[in-house]
């Protein structure tokens, strides 16, 4: 079964830094594009990051650019993202999401909880 | 960043009608556009890609238009399992956007 998991969510004070990890299985990871997004509590969606399949392509959203990272491991089938200077509006649920060919995202992980919160 | 302006963002519907919901990019996107299901408490589906292109397993019912500024999700005889929030996505230039969704529920 083609699938993704994230991990790594919890509740951390603002200021702190937290890292998600998001395994994948099922398909060839290091074919894929992969994506994080998040949705803060009763909100819309957000896309905050991308890493390319080579690794060589990274992008964020202005909201976290400067103090989250995104990165991967082919060998584990894990992508990360470390998150650092939280705030409270950094409080959401974060998925992790492959990028077909056909540029859209096909598969996405359960979610993990992010609360940014003194 | 594109801005995403879905419309409307709630409607009420009955079981069979037919659904329109639209996304107007602030600028053109080509036919970079992507549609999305969302349940409460569960992730995204995909729906539809690059504007018209029906993803594997989606009902027929499900159909997407347009080009550029303006885009359509269309739902032809609305189901049960339909209500929910649908989202459009614009991958045609960074930061890619979402538009703030549009929640479908039973009349």
């Amino acid at each position: 079964e083609v699938q993704l998991v994230e991990s790594g969510g919890g509740l951390v004070r603002p200021g702190g830094s937290l890292r998600l990890s998001c395994t994948a299985s099922g398909f060839s990871f290091s074919n894929y594009d992969i994506n994080w997004v998040r949705q803060a509590p009763g909100k819309g969606l957000e896309w905050i990051a991308h890493i390319s399949n080579s690794g060589y392509t990274i992008r964020y959203a202005e909201s976290v650019e400067g103090r989250f990272t995104i990165s991967r491991d082919d060998a584990k089938n894990s992508l990360y993202l470390l998150m650092s200077i939280l705030t409270v509006e950094d409080t959401a649920v974060y998925y992790c999401a492959r990028r077909t060919a056909g540029d859209a995202f096909d598969v996405w992980g359960q979610g993990t909880v992010v609360t940014v919160s003194s | 960043a594109i801005q995403m302006t879905q419309s409307p963002s709630s409607l009420s519907a009955s079981v069979g009608d037919r659904v329109t919901i639209t996304c107007r990019a602030s600028q053109g996107i080509r036919d970079d556009l992507g549609w999305y299901q969302q349940k409460p408490g569960k992730a995204p589906k995909l729906l539809i890609y690059a504007t018209s292109n029906l993803y594997s397993g989606v009902p027929s019912r499900f159909s997407g238009s347009g080009f550029g500024t303006d885009f359509t999700l269309t739902i032809n005889g609305l189901q049960p399992e339909d209500f929910a929030t649908y989202y459009c996505l614009q991958d045609f230039h960074y930061p890619w956007t979402f538009g703030q969704g549009t929640k479908v529920e039973i009349k």
